[in-house]
């Protein structure tokens, strides 16, 4: 276990689909991290959890937006009826859960919605 | 809300000069202050951090200044090199982290 793994890295679907990205933090880490990064701007906060519950969600987080934690390992982000403007690198993190809180980053799922 | 303003938004500078990058934060809650380092198609890398109870830290070529009554705080890189080209963040944490637009640093050969 090398770091935080996102599958899959690119999606590419059409307006009106659904989609499903996984993360995999890294072992031991309780808390794990949902942000949204678009182009030339940082990356916001979407929602996260600690252990299999999920502690706080964004406004930015629509109700075509749902996260899940089942077991407090991996995490799956689902984005139902996709729209062009949810075209973005979704990047997940995650942290030991200390109040220094350092997170780190995986790669990102960067999604195209045409 | 909670927000971070970053500045500049771009910054060119000469190899071997110094580059800096300033935050400012607006939730007095903000208790740890991390810079991360984003290479183009790559994950934020960090590359520094500050916690609220420390003015200064400084690691090789690299510092972070926090001066909490302001709410503030700036990167410091000395002696610049290409290799240090990127997009930096910096971001304030209460729980989740807050970040700041980014600045792009741009070393010239």
């Amino acid at each position: 276990d090398t770091g935080v793994s996102q599958n899959p890295r690119h999606k590419i679907t059409k307006r009106g689909q659904n989609v499903t990205f996984r993360c995999d933090p890294i072992s031991e880490h309780n808390r794990l991290y949902w942000y949204r990064q678009t182009l030339g701007q940082g990356p916001e906060f979407l929602t996260y959890f600690q252990n299999e519950a999920q502690l706080e969600k964004s406004r930015l987080l629509s109700d075509r937006f749902s996260a899940e934690r089942p077991k407090g390992s991996f995490s799956t982000l689902e984005i139902q009826r996709t729209e062009q403007g949810d075209s973005a690198m979704y990047l997940c993190a995650s942290s030991l859960g200390t109040d220094v809180n350092i997170q780190y980053f995986g790669a990102g799922t960067r999604l195209s919605v045409l | 809300g909670e927000n971070v303003e970053q500045h500049p938004s771009t910054l060119s500078v000469q190899e071997g000069d110094s580059a800096v990058i300033k935050c400012t934060y607006s939730d007095s809650a903000s208790n740890y202050f991390p810079w991360y380092k984003q290479e183009l198609g790559k994950r934020p890398q960090l590359i520094i951090d500050i916690r609220s109870n420390v003015g200064e830290k400084k690691d090789q070529r690299i510092a972070v200044t926090l001066n909490k009554t302001a709410k503030h705080f700036s990167l410091h890189i000395t002696e610049t090199q290409p290799e240090d080209s990127a997009v930096y963040f910096c971001a304030s944490n209460t729980g989740k982290l807050i970040f700041g637009q980014g600045t792009t640093l741009q070393v010239k050969p």
